[in-house]
């Protein structure tokens, strides 16, 4: 699966977007990008996740670049309850393939939404 | 109603000791998981079961065993317990099969201490 390169921490007021980029250079033609967080002793949570289109649900919008090398995840209008490590992975589709669809995480963004 | 549960949420016991931990999902989904995250947040993946079948195996010493004694439920059987198996264990869950995308579900995480 693709590396994935995201910036370590990250501050934004409540109320305000916040845009989480994730870099994946190496991204092949078959994987897509999902969104993970965690949230403090929680398990991770999935957001959202697509393969070349922009996609938005309920919770997030997901930005992806047209040459599929970077992406950006939008919270809208973050809350406190957003405050929570973010993981940009990148795998191949299904749970077939090579991959059986093995999550492999980074180190996130850590996303502080304050007062 | 919780979608995957897992039992105990915390367990401390002795080094050499032998405990497991179990899974169970109500989301009728065929494949399962198991994930460690260690002191330093590192979320990594240990095995992966398909109806039944064991499809991922990284690797994870054999003290580790596995077991689905049916599509709903993957538990974690851990012998001789070692200081370095203390960490937070996370199930989770997703469709399987065909060449689309799924998504996990994770459990709420069952904290295990090694004294």
């Amino acid at each position: 699966d693709a590396k994935t390169t995201q910036p370590p921490s990250m501050d934004c007021a409540e109320g305000r977007a916040a845009n989480l980029p994730c870099n994946h250079s190496t991204i092949s033609g078959n994987e897509y990008v999902y969104w993970y967080r965690q949230i403090h002793s929680q398990g991770p949570q999935y957001i959202i996740h697509g393969l070349k289109n922009n996609e938005t649900n309920e919770m997030a919008s997901l930005i992806i670049t047209e040459d599929r090398k970077s992406s950006t995840l939008i919270l809208p209008h973050a809350t406190l309850r957003d405050t929570a490590v973010y993981y940009c992975i990148v795998r191949e589709g299904g749970a077939g393939g090579t991959s059986y669809g093995k999550l492999t995480f980074g180190q996130g963004t850590i996303l502080t939404v304050h007062p | 109603d919780t979608a995957v549960s897992q039992t105990p949420k915390y367990l401390v016991t002795q080094m050499g000791n032998d405990k497991s931990i179990k899974c169970e999902q109500n989301l009728g989904h065929d494949t399962m998981y198991w994930y460690k995250q260690d002191s330093k947040k590192f979320l990594k993946i240990m095995f992966s079961y398909n109806n039944k079948e064991l499809i991922i195996n990284e690797t994870v010493p054999n003290r580790f065993s596995p077991k689905s004694p049916d599509k709903a439920h993957l538990n974690l059987h851990i012998n001789s317990l070692e200081l370095g198996d203390s960490a937070v264990y996370f199930c989770a869950s997703s469709r399987g099969g065909g060449t689309s995308s799924y998504e996990q579900y994770f459990g709420p995480g069952t904290r295990l201490t090694v004294t």
